[in-house]
């Protein structure tokens, strides 16, 4: 079955470049995203990457995508105390729902 | 406002009562999910809809059940067998069975604690 792995927590200062990573094992992926999950709430889609990339910026987010190792970064320029939250990125197989990471919790320090 | 909409927010049961979470969308999607969330273990799938009155066991649904009678609704029951129901639940809908790029969309979350 699929497999998605993420680091539990993430420390940047404020200013900032914040890089979290996931790994995944299914390498069928048409989509793979990342969400953003502020404390109490849903989630929210951040930003995604269609399989046949390899990088994709929007604003501050960057994704990197590396199908032969099957890893996923997002990278947030500039970090900011509003980007404070959990952060998952998940993958699309295409068969029934998205598998979801564990999760990395960005912390970020003034 | 187009969205999906969960309800309670909080919920407390007591062991041995069924209780049911309500989610409701109005963005016309076909597909309907239930995930519950525990603390550093990710979102994991309970039940799935892609179609009015079918629906599909995810990787968790023992000790749940769903209905889908209508396209904008999705109720999913905690029902008493099942054995650590305390957990933030999550509902989303994805128009994936029109081709689009299979973003999903969430509500706000159901937070059940039982007591």
């Amino acid at each position: 079955g699929e497999d998605v792995e993420q680091s539990l927590f993430l420390s940047v200062r404020e200013g900032d470049s914040s890089v979290i990573n996931c790994t995944y094992t299914d390498s069928s992926s048409t989509y793979l995203y990342w969400y953003k999950q502020e404390p109490g709430a849903g989630l929210q889609l951040l930003t995604y990457i269609f399989s046949n990339m390899d990088m994709k910026q929007d604003q501050r987010l960057t994704v990197l995508l590396n199908k032969k190792d099957k890893h996923l970064s997002l990278r947030i320029a500039d970090t900011q105390t509003g980007d404070s939250a959990i952060y998952f990125c998940a993958i699309d197989t295409g068969r029934r729902a998205l598998t979801f990471g564990s999760g990395t919790r960005l912390q970020v320090q003034p | 406002d187009g969205g999906i909409t969960q309800s309670p927010k909080y919920l407390f049961r007591k062991e041995g009562q069924n209780v049911t979470l309500s989610c409701e969308q109005n963005l016309n999607h076909d597909a309907m999910y239930w995930y519950r969330q525990d603390p550093g273990q990710g979102l994991r799938l309970i039940y799935y809809s892609q179609i009015v009155n079918d629906f599909q066991k995810g990787d968790i649904a023992e000790g749940y059940s769903v209905s889908r009678e209508k396209k904008e609704s999705f109720p999913l029951t905690v029902t008493s067998a099942q054995k650590n129901p305390t957990a933030f639940y999550l509902c989303a809908s994805s128009g994936l069975a029109g081709g689009e790029t299979g973003e999903l969309f969430f509500g706000e979350g159901s937070r059940l604690t039982v007591l």
